[in-house]
């Protein structure tokens, strides 16, 4: 059981290009989010999913364009990379357990330079 | 989503008991709190999540008094190794969008 998995683990990218983030889990977690983290901050929710096919924004979506078109996968799309986006991206999938909440897992992140 | 408040950093030596507490003044009947470790370049990890009173689990316990507007997260006899940045965050029963804030900087020492 890998849990949830992100590549690449470290990325550089000049202004203006575009790239997908891989995310994927194993544990047939219904929910997937997004969320990056600047430094010294918490995380921020960047698009989360509650099911394949089926996406929303969080506190920080412009820029990044998602989909899910399997359980498994989520993955994340810069569009057109900015210096403002530079971070590190956390992957995560979550369960709903028998009194309602959620416990997340976190992949091991991607960390993002945009020169 | 309900703010929560909690200490910027902490410092403690090996063997002693820590208790990080936060305060959600805000929180609504049906949120849940949790908290989570992190360690420098790794994701979050799920420490204990609790509604009322008391929870414990084999790493730490969470005390949430009855008005639920504050919890502390308490861990035992902490080594060096529990070095690393505890977040509080109110989780609202159902949902599954979390809201970290900074995060307490627990720092063990010998």
């Amino acid at each position: 059981n890998a849990g949830v998995t992100q590549t690449p683990k470290f990325q550089v990218l000049k202004t203006g290009q575009s790239m997908t983030l891989q995310c994927a889990q194993d544990m047939n977690h219904e929910y997937m989010s997004w969320y990056r983290q600047d430094p010294g901050m918490g995380l921020r929710l960047i698009h989360y999913s509650v099911g394949a096919g089926i996406t929303d924004q969080g506190e920080v979506p412009n820029g990044y364009n998602v989909s899910r078109s399997t359980t498994e996968d989520f993955p994340l799309r810069l569009l057109s990379a900015a210096p403002s986006q530079t971070s590190v991206y956390f992957c995560a999938s979550s369960y709903s357990t028998a009194s309602g909440t959620y416990e997340q897992y976190f992949g091991p992140g991607t960390r993002l330079t945009v020169t | 989503l309900a703010k929560t408040t909690q200490p910027i950093s902490m410092d403690s030596y090996e063997g002693q008991e820590v208790n990080i507490t936060c305060s959600h003044n805000n929180i609504a009947t049906n949120d849940y709190i949790t908290w989570y470790q992190q360690f420098p370049s790794q994701g979050p990890r799920f420490i204990i999540q609790g509604y009322k009173t008391k929870v414990t689990n084999e790493v730490a316990s969470l005390f949430i008094p009855a008005d639920r507007k504050s919890s502390t997260l308490s861990l035992p006899r902490v080594s060096l190794s529990d070095t690393a940045v505890y977040y509080c965050l109110v989780e609202k029963g159902g949902g599954n969008k979390l809201t970290f804030g900074t995060g307490t900087q627990l720092k063990v020492e010998l």
